[in-house]
Protein backbone atom coordinates (compact mmCIF):
# COMPACT_ATOMS: atom_id res chain seq x y z
CA UNK A 1 0.00 0.00 0.00
CA UNK A 2 0.93 3.62 -0.62
CA UNK A 3 1.62 5.30 2.16
CA UNK A 4 1.20 9.36 2.35
CA UNK A 5 3.09 11.58 5.27
CA UNK A 6 1.73 15.03 6.10
CA UNK A 7 4.38 17.56 7.21
CA UNK A 8 3.84 19.03 9.37
CA UNK A 9 1.22 16.87 10.85
CA UNK A 10 -0.06 20.63 12.86
CA UNK A 11 0.58 23.95 12.55
CA UNK A 12 -0.59 27.67 14.15
CA UNK A 13 -0.72 30.41 11.98
CA UNK A 14 -1.95 34.15 11.59
CA UNK A 15 -4.46 35.42 9.29
CA UNK A 16 -2.64 36.81 5.91
CA UNK A 17 0.68 34.52 6.64
CA UNK A 18 1.40 31.94 3.71
CA UNK A 19 0.71 28.27 4.32
CA UNK A 20 2.84 25.33 2.90
CA UNK A 21 1.52 21.81 3.67
CA UNK A 22 4.06 18.65 2.39
CA UNK A 23 2.49 15.39 1.58
CA UNK A 24 5.04 13.00 0.62
CA UNK A 25 4.11 9.51 -1.27
CA UNK A 26 6.50 5.88 -0.05
CA UNK A 27 6.55 5.34 -4.08
CA UNK A 28 6.08 7.50 -7.39
CA UNK A 29 2.41 8.95 -7.33
CA UNK A 30 2.97 10.41 -10.99
CA UNK A 31 0.35 13.56 -10.10
CA UNK A 32 -2.57 11.47 -8.67
CA UNK A 33 -2.73 13.39 -6.06
CA UNK A 34 -6.14 15.48 -3.79
CA UNK A 35 -6.22 17.35 -1.30
CA UNK A 36 -9.09 18.29 0.88
CA UNK A 37 -10.51 20.36 3.67
CA UNK A 38 -12.43 19.12 6.24
CA UNK A 39 -13.98 21.57 9.04
CA UNK A 40 -15.19 19.81 12.58
CA UNK A 41 -18.49 17.91 11.88
CA UNK A 42 -18.55 18.79 8.44
CA UNK A 43 -17.56 16.40 5.34
CA UNK A 44 -14.33 16.63 3.36
CA UNK A 45 -14.38 19.23 0.50
CA UNK A 46 -11.86 18.94 -2.91
CA UNK A 47 -9.83 21.61 -3.41
CA UNK A 48 -6.95 20.33 -5.72
CA UNK A 49 -6.98 17.68 -7.80
CA UNK A 50 -4.04 16.52 -10.29
CA UNK A 51 -1.84 17.74 -8.42
CA UNK A 52 -2.09 21.49 -9.03
CA UNK A 53 -5.66 21.70 -10.37
CA UNK A 54 -7.78 23.98 -8.75
CA UNK A 55 -11.06 22.55 -8.06
CA UNK A 56 -13.86 24.55 -9.49
CA UNK A 57 -15.51 27.42 -6.33
CA UNK A 58 -12.44 27.25 -4.68
CA UNK A 59 -10.28 30.86 -4.17
CA UNK A 60 -7.37 30.84 -6.21
CA UNK A 61 -5.45 31.82 -3.16
CA UNK A 62 -5.51 27.55 -2.89
CA UNK A 63 -2.71 26.34 -5.16
CA UNK A 64 -1.14 22.65 -5.02
CA UNK A 65 2.15 21.83 -6.93
CA UNK A 66 4.02 18.51 -7.16
CA UNK A 67 4.99 15.06 -8.68
CA UNK A 68 5.92 11.84 -8.11
CA UNK A 69 6.51 11.33 -4.39
CA UNK A 70 6.64 15.12 -3.03
CA UNK A 71 3.65 17.40 -3.12
CA UNK A 72 2.59 20.73 -1.83
CA UNK A 73 -0.61 22.49 -1.13
CA UNK A 74 0.20 26.37 -0.15
CA UNK A 75 -2.36 29.29 0.75
CA UNK A 76 -1.00 32.42 0.04
CA UNK A 77 -2.85 34.43 2.46
CA UNK A 78 -4.81 32.56 5.52
CA UNK A 79 -7.93 33.62 5.85
CA UNK A 80 -10.70 32.52 8.93
CA UNK A 81 -12.90 30.27 7.59
CA UNK A 82 -9.41 27.96 5.90
CA UNK A 83 -8.71 26.84 10.08
CA UNK A 84 -9.50 23.37 9.42
CA UNK A 85 -7.92 20.12 8.90
CA UNK A 86 -6.06 19.15 5.49
CA UNK A 87 -5.98 15.51 3.91
CA UNK A 88 -3.86 14.96 0.60
CA UNK A 89 -5.21 11.47 -1.26
CA UNK A 90 -3.43 9.18 -3.79
CA UNK A 91 -5.36 8.05 -6.49
CA UNK A 92 -2.41 5.99 -8.32
CA UNK A 93 -3.35 2.65 -7.68
CA UNK A 94 -5.44 0.62 -4.62
CA UNK A 95 -6.13 0.92 -1.84
CA UNK A 96 -6.78 4.23 -2.46
CA UNK A 97 -4.50 6.15 1.06
CA UNK A 98 -5.24 9.22 2.61
CA UNK A 99 -2.78 11.37 4.50
CA UNK A 100 -2.64 11.68 8.50
CA UNK A 101 -3.61 15.20 7.88
CA UNK A 102 -2.48 18.52 8.88
CA UNK A 103 -4.71 20.43 11.44
CA UNK A 104 -4.18 24.24 11.37
CA UNK A 105 -4.83 26.07 14.29
CA UNK A 106 -5.06 30.24 15.04
CA UNK A 107 -2.22 31.34 16.39
CA UNK B 1 -28.51 21.12 -6.10
CA UNK B 2 -26.27 18.15 -6.23
CA UNK B 3 -26.90 16.01 -3.04
CA UNK B 4 -26.05 12.81 -1.48
CA UNK B 5 -27.16 11.87 1.74
CA UNK B 6 -26.36 8.46 3.71
CA UNK B 7 -28.76 6.86 6.33
CA UNK B 8 -28.83 3.84 7.55
CA UNK B 9 -26.29 4.10 10.76
CA UNK B 10 -26.63 3.04 14.16
CA UNK B 11 -25.43 0.91 17.42
CA UNK B 12 -24.82 -2.58 16.40
CA UNK B 13 -23.28 -5.29 18.27
CA UNK B 14 -19.93 -6.75 17.57
CA UNK B 15 -20.37 -9.26 14.77
CA UNK B 16 -23.89 -7.88 13.64
CA UNK B 17 -25.00 -6.58 10.66
CA UNK B 18 -26.16 -3.06 9.10
CA UNK B 19 -26.70 -1.35 5.32
CA UNK B 20 -26.06 1.77 4.89
CA UNK B 21 -27.58 3.69 2.42
CA UNK B 22 -26.75 7.08 0.26
CA UNK B 23 -29.64 8.48 -2.30
CA UNK B 24 -28.62 11.19 -4.61
CA UNK B 25 -30.12 13.79 -5.82
CA UNK B 26 -29.98 16.68 -8.54
CA UNK B 27 -27.86 14.34 -10.48
CA UNK B 28 -27.68 10.82 -11.73
CA UNK B 29 -25.78 8.41 -10.15
CA UNK B 30 -25.27 5.79 -12.83
CA UNK B 31 -23.32 8.26 -14.37
CA UNK B 32 -20.45 7.83 -11.91
CA UNK B 33 -17.38 5.73 -10.19
CA UNK B 34 -18.78 5.85 -6.64
CA UNK B 35 -17.01 5.43 -3.15
CA UNK B 36 -17.65 4.98 0.79
CA UNK B 37 -14.97 6.84 3.25
CA UNK B 38 -14.94 6.40 6.77
CA UNK B 39 -13.60 8.45 9.76
CA UNK B 40 -13.36 7.06 13.24
CA UNK B 41 -13.92 9.45 15.87
CA UNK B 42 -11.18 11.96 16.36
CA UNK B 43 -8.76 10.25 13.02
CA UNK B 44 -8.05 10.65 9.56
CA UNK B 45 -9.94 9.71 6.71
CA UNK B 46 -9.97 6.01 5.64
CA UNK B 47 -11.02 4.81 2.01
CA UNK B 48 -13.39 1.81 2.29
CA UNK B 49 -14.76 0.54 -1.01
CA UNK B 50 -15.82 1.94 -4.65
CA UNK B 51 -17.81 0.18 -7.43
CA UNK B 52 -18.17 1.67 -11.20
CA UNK B 53 -21.42 2.51 -13.23
CA UNK B 54 -22.63 -0.42 -13.72
CA UNK B 55 -21.81 -2.14 -10.65
CA UNK B 56 -19.43 -4.69 -12.08
CA UNK B 57 -15.71 -3.43 -10.75
CA UNK B 58 -15.33 -3.27 -7.13
CA UNK B 59 -12.60 -2.11 -4.62
CA UNK B 60 -12.17 -2.79 -1.11
CA UNK B 61 -9.24 -1.97 1.06
CA UNK B 62 -8.27 -4.99 2.76
CA UNK B 63 -9.67 -4.40 6.21
CA UNK B 64 -13.36 -4.74 4.93
CA UNK B 65 -12.71 -7.89 2.35
CA UNK B 66 -14.83 -10.67 2.86
CA UNK B 67 -16.93 -8.53 5.16
CA UNK B 68 -18.55 -5.55 3.28
CA UNK B 69 -19.95 -5.36 0.27
CA UNK B 70 -20.40 -2.50 -1.91
CA UNK B 71 -23.26 -2.57 -4.46
CA UNK B 72 -25.52 0.65 -6.63
CA UNK B 73 -29.04 0.36 -7.78
CA UNK B 74 -29.26 2.70 -10.77
CA UNK B 75 -33.11 2.97 -10.89
CA UNK B 76 -33.44 4.30 -7.53
CA UNK B 77 -30.41 6.93 -7.86
CA UNK B 78 -28.52 4.54 -4.59
CA UNK B 79 -25.38 3.32 -3.30
CA UNK B 80 -24.99 1.00 -0.33
CA UNK B 81 -22.62 -0.70 1.63
CA UNK B 82 -23.74 -4.08 3.65
CA UNK B 83 -21.67 -4.47 6.67
CA UNK B 84 -21.28 -8.00 8.17
CA UNK B 85 -19.08 -9.07 11.23
CA UNK B 86 -19.01 -5.69 12.42
CA UNK B 87 -15.70 -5.00 14.85
CA UNK B 88 -15.29 -2.35 17.39
CA UNK B 89 -12.61 -1.05 14.82
CA UNK B 90 -15.55 -0.42 12.22
CA UNK B 91 -16.91 2.40 14.41
CA UNK B 92 -16.76 5.18 12.19
CA UNK B 93 -18.62 7.77 10.33
CA UNK B 94 -19.04 6.86 7.04
CA UNK B 95 -19.30 9.26 3.98
CA UNK B 96 -20.43 8.42 0.31
CA UNK B 97 -19.03 10.36 -2.58
CA UNK B 98 -18.71 10.19 -5.82
CA UNK B 99 -15.42 10.38 -8.10
CA UNK B 100 -13.76 12.89 -10.30
CA UNK B 101 -12.73 10.98 -13.20
CA UNK B 102 -11.55 12.35 -16.11
CA UNK B 103 -8.74 11.48 -18.29
CA UNK B 104 -7.75 10.05 -15.31
CA UNK B 105 -8.87 9.18 -11.39
CA UNK B 106 -8.78 12.63 -9.57
CA UNK B 107 -10.23 12.43 -6.24
CA UNK B 108 -13.66 12.79 -5.00
CA UNK B 109 -16.58 15.89 -5.34
CA UNK B 110 -19.32 15.80 -4.44
CA UNK B 111 -19.73 14.04 -1.02
CA UNK B 112 -22.61 13.49 1.61
CA UNK B 113 -22.83 14.28 5.17
CA UNK B 114 -22.21 11.16 6.60
CA UNK B 115 -24.01 8.72 8.21
CA UNK B 116 -22.68 7.10 12.16
CA UNK B 117 -21.97 3.49 12.51
CA UNK B 118 -21.06 2.76 16.18
CA UNK B 119 -20.42 -1.13 17.00
CA UNK B 120 -20.28 -1.55 20.67
CA UNK B 121 -21.97 -4.03 23.32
Amino acid sequence: DIQLTHSPSFLSASVGDRVTITCRASQGISSYLAWYQQKPGKAPKLLIYAASTLQSGVPSRFSGSGSGTEFTLTISSLQPEDFATYYCQQLNSYPLTFGGGTKVEIK
Amino acid sequence: EVQLVESGGGLVQPGGSLRVSCAASGFTLSSYWMSWVRQAPGKGLEWVANINQDGREKHYVDSVKGRFTISRDNAKNSLYLQMNSLRAEDTAVYYCASELRLWGFFGMDVWGQGTTVTVSS
